[in-house]
């Protein structure tokens, strides 16, 4: 099975602190996407990536950037964290147009 | 920008009952998914309809692609707790590679 990890569940950091959320991904993807869920907003598209050093923004990019250096591994970078920011995060992964997404667990991160 | 909207929003039944859960948008989508979420995790992909008028099974759920492309349900069939959890339909649009529209979710619970 395709496997998605997210490097930690929960995280708590500080208002401006930078913040660094990790995803790898086993099946060789090529499509990577990072999204955030709220409650009564559901999932909005943060940054997403086609390929290795290429990357598009989604619906949400303010206050994110992202890094994908490697073809397993899609990074969401929070340059100065904010209250606001507070949020489950979602990493995802599929492969060319395929629409079958296989999503990590989640970061549950709280700014303080 | 294309939209999906879900309802109801949240659902809460007895063991035992039937329900149907709707997403419909004004936008054609050449596919269209449903994802399964508990709390905690993150979605699990169920099924894709691809074709208009689709009908797929998954043992005591059948989903259902509209004709004109639009619009999915599904209809869970005497529903169990293990049944509870925030379901997601997601649509692929023709010119939008894999990115994919989110809904914004039913929340549905099962009491014994």
């Amino acid at each position: 099975d395709v496997k998605v990890t997210q490097s930690s569940r929960y995280l708590v950091k500080r208002t401006g602190e930078k913040v660094f959320l990790e995803c790898v991904q086993d099946m060789d993807h090529e499509n990577m996407f990072w999204y955030r869920q709220d409650p009564g907003l559901g999932l909005r598209l943060i940054y997403f990536s086609y390929d290795v050093k290429m990357k598009e923004k989604g619906d949400i990019p303010e206050g994110y950037s992202v890094s994908r250096e490697k073809k397993e591994r899609f990074s969401l970078i929070l340059e100065s964290a904010s209250t606001n920011q507070t949020s489950m995060y979602l990493c995802a992964s599929t492969s060319g147009t395929v629409l079958s997404y296989t999503f990590g667990s989640g970061t549950r991160l709280t700014v303080v | 920008t294309q939209l999906l909207e879900q309802s109801p929003q949240f659902l809460s039944i007895q063991e035992g009952e039937n329900l149907t859960v709707y997403c419909n948008s004004s936008s054609v989508f050449s596919s269209l998914q449903w994802y399964r979420q508990e709390p905690g995790e993150g979605p699990v992909l169920l099924v894709t309809v691809v074709t208009g008028g689709e009908v797929k099974k998954l043992k005591r759920l059948t989903f259902q692609f509209g004709d004109a492309r639009k619009d999915s349900s599904l209809h869970i069939t005497a529903a169990q707790p293990g049944d509870t959890g925030l379901y997601l339909c997601a649509g692929g649009g023709e010119t939008s590679g894999s990115r994919l529209t989110f809904g914004e979710g039913t929340q549905l619970t099962v009491n014994p």
